[in-house]
């Protein structure tokens, strides 16, 4: 069983559209997040949630929006898709708490907005 | 502000040289520390970690990465590569304060490992 699943795997929309990734974890977890990586590999937090709570939003654009339905699930969804907002979007869980929280992440979602 | 500095973007070697990649962190106070690796079109996964204790820790596949406190450094060393060792490898920092496991990784650093 996949540890941290992710769909869809690649998503190629055009501009204005909106669009949700959905990410699961079957690691019981308290926390999860959504990282952006752009094409330079660089790999940015762009929010994450303790037991369906947010407790981190980093400086991301309003059209961005996570949602998380229980802890084992944290989506996102964009809105009005940007040609910026192209790159690979992964989602990753860990326990949380001060134990030291190694991060699973998740195959990533490859977005292309033409 | 803190940050994660990896000193080096891209690294070609010859299968069987030997591999040392920087990382120095800019954070005050105490600190776990973790390389992670992401081969090409997959997941980050992770290498190796320091929460405490021997700051010569071993990981999978044969790395291994020292923590120097003083230098705030936690340096990823191989001693003879392979060609499948070919990946993006990234340091990632989180204080030990931080119940919420926010990580800061670094730019990553592009190895390429030659035949």
């Amino acid at each position: 069983d996949t540890a941290v699943s992710q769909t869809p795997k690649y998503l190629v929309t055009q501009m204005g559209n909106d669009k949700s990734i959905k990410c699961e974890q079957n690691l019981g977890h308290d926390t999860m997040y959504w990282y952006k990586q752009d094409s330079k590999k660089f790999l940015k937090i762009m929010f994450s949630y303790n037991n369906k709570e947010l407790i981190i939003n980093e400086t991301v654009p309003n059209r961005f929006s996570p949602k998380s339905p229980d802890k084992a699930h944290l989506n996102l969804h964009i809105n009005s898709l940007e040609l910026g907002d192209s790159a690979v979007y992964f989602c990753a869980s860990s326990p949380g708490g001060t134990s030291g929280g190694i991060q699973y992440f998740g195959a990533g979602t490859r977005l292309s907005v033409l | 502000a803190q940050s994660v500095s990896q000193h080096n973007h891209h690294v070609i070697l010859s299968e069987a040289a030997s591999l040392e990649l920087g990382c120095n962190y800019s954070y005050g106070g105490t600190v776990n520390l973790f390389w992670y690796v992401q081969y090409p079109g997959q997941h980050l996964q992770l290498l190796l970690k320091y929460f405490s204790g021997d700051p010569l820790v071993k990981g999978i596949k044969g790395f291994e990465a020292e923590f120097i406190k003083s230098k705030f450094s936690f340096n990823l060393r191989k001693p003879s590569v392979q060609w499948s060792d070919t990946a993006e490898y990234f340091c990632a920092v989180k204080m030990t304060t931080d119940s919420w496991g926010k990580f800061q990784f670094g730019a990553g650093t592009q190895v390429v490992v030659t035949p």
